[in-house]
């Protein structure tokens, strides 16, 4: 376990469903982000938290709505998804968003649209 | 889109040293180089991140050139534990860190 926890480990979900997946940690940091992996593809960054707010959204489509109530939790609801969105998503979180700390993942949510 | 530039994949034979170099021409001077590594279908793993100095811990060493334009991460004693995708990062505008391909380092016994 790396301190960062998500759930469901795998989802499948069809195109009218609406899902959420579910990150937390227990590390004390104040950011947290969501990232993508598609199939032989590079990790692509979703969104970014800092202290609750959202202070990045790499042009991500509307279909995926992230949340973030406090520090430790983060969800990213999902609706009306397509199958090129299967993907492995990832969560991710740090004690601050400057270069010099380290990023701590999940073991992220294999999800499967059909 | 990632500023660093790796070999697509190495291979390494078990009990030797693996090698994997990387070469970040554009970084600023305040910008760190991180490396992590994902084996199949986990999270990434944080391995070692430097800035000027070369860093040692317990899974790697990493050596950073004088111009700081590239680095080599150095696994001193290769396992078959060890076989994965290594990313080098030095970092996105927003202090994010944005992945390219990475190198895949196989092990083999």
């Amino acid at each position: 376990e790396t301190g960062v926890t998500q759930t469901p480990r795998h989802l499948v979900m069809g195109m009218t469903n609406k899902k959420s997946l579910k990150c937390e940690q227990h590390l004390g940091h104040n950011a947290m982000y969501w990232y993508k992996q598609s199939a032989k593809k590079p990790l692509e960054l979703m969104f970014v938290y800092n202290f609750k707010e959202q202070t990045e959204n790499n042009s991500v489509p509307s279909r995926f709505s992230p949340e973030c109530p406090n520090s430790s939790h983060l969800f990213l609801h999902l609706h009306t998804l397509q199958p090129e969105d299967s993907a492995l998503y990832l969560c991710a979180s740090s004690q601050g968003q400057a270069t010099n700390y380290g990023y701590t993942f999940g073991s992220g949510t294999r999800l499967t649209v059909v | 889109d990632a500023k660093t530039t790796q070999p697509t994949s190495m291979d390494c034979a078990e009990g030797r040293a693996a090698n994997l170099p990387c070469n970040h021409s554009t970084i600023s001077g305040n910008e760190y180089v991180y490396w992590y590594r994902q084996i199949h279908s986990q999270g990434p793993q944080y391995i070692i991140h430097g800035l000027k100095n070369n860093e040692t811990n317990e899974m790697a060493s990493l050596i950073i050139t004088e111009d700081r334009k590239s680095s080599t991460l150095i696994l001193p004693h290769a396992t078959l534990r060890d076989t994965a995708v290594y990313y080098c990062i030095e970092g996105g505008s927003q202090g994010n860190l944005i992945f390219g391909k990475g190198t895949k380092l196989s092990v083999k016994p």
